[in-house]
């Protein structure tokens, strides 16, 4: 089983609400990623977790907060965000560095959001 | 920095012509290399792999030869079908390093 999950798979906020999105993978890796996507465009990475810890932060402004609360969960608070940040916000799981290689990465369907 | 590029612009062809996106990268060491698909509405799916020299990767119909030589890993699909229409992103990956490089990306359409 190579699945990761996201959900929701669309939200729509303004620009004064709380919400999460969340993923989960079962594959029994520990590292976790988040990506933000524009439209016609590569992702952009955001975060890693490696072992339940955050090991690279893209210098994302702090609206968005995330969480790893185990090794197959990892979560992205998101606070007062701008309409710029509309995108397709994508998860991925991979094997951590320290493990075997070839690590490719398996990504989620993503979460549409939409800011307004 | 670790870098890779692809062809400019959307690939337009006819159903059962010949696919080719060109990929050529720039990295430090050893990469790993790598080509995801993505349908439109949806998330990456990856396509295919390799993780050295001459080693080549294939899957549905596509395929990818890692050559050092030239530093390039073409994706090749010798008959298209309608429902290969999406985008292909190349992408590389250094032994121990978490991070992805990927290419900007090729829309490829099919026309029946």
């Amino acid at each position: 089983d190579t699945e990761v999950t996201q959900t929701p798979k669309h939200l729509v906020m303004g620009m004064t609400n709380k919400k999460s999105l969340k993923c989960e993978q079962h594959m029994g890796h520990r590292a976790m990623y988040w990506y933000k996507q524009k439209a016609k465009k590569p992702p952009e990475l955001m975060f890693v977790y490696s072992y339940e810890k955050l090991s690279i932060n893209e210098s994302v402004p702090s609206r968005f907060s995330p969480e790893c609360p185990n090794s197959s969960l990892l979560n992205l608070h998101l606070h007062a965000l701008q309409p710029e940040d509309s995108a397709l916000y994508l998860c991925a799981s991979s094997q951590a560095r320290d493990e075997s290689i070839p690590y490719e990465q398996y990504f989620g369907p993503g979460t549409r959001l939409t800011v307004t | 920095g670790d870098s890779v590029t692809q062809m400019e612009g959307p690939v337009t062809l006819s159903e059962e012509a010949f696919l080719t996106i060109n990929c050529t990268y720039t990295a430090t060491g050893y990469p790993s290399l790598f080509w995801y698909v993505q349908y439109p509405g949806e998330g990456l799916q990856l396509l295919l792999k390799a993780t050295k020299a001459d080693d080549k990767g294939s899957n549905k119909g596509f395929e990818a030869t890692y050559r050092k030589e030239t530093t390039s890993f073409h994706l090749e699909k010798g008959s298209v079908q309608v429902s290969d229409s999406a985008v292909y992103f190349c992408a590389l990956r250094l032994y121990g390093n978490n991070r992805l490089a990927f290419g900007k990306g090729n829309q490829v359409v099919v026309i029946p």
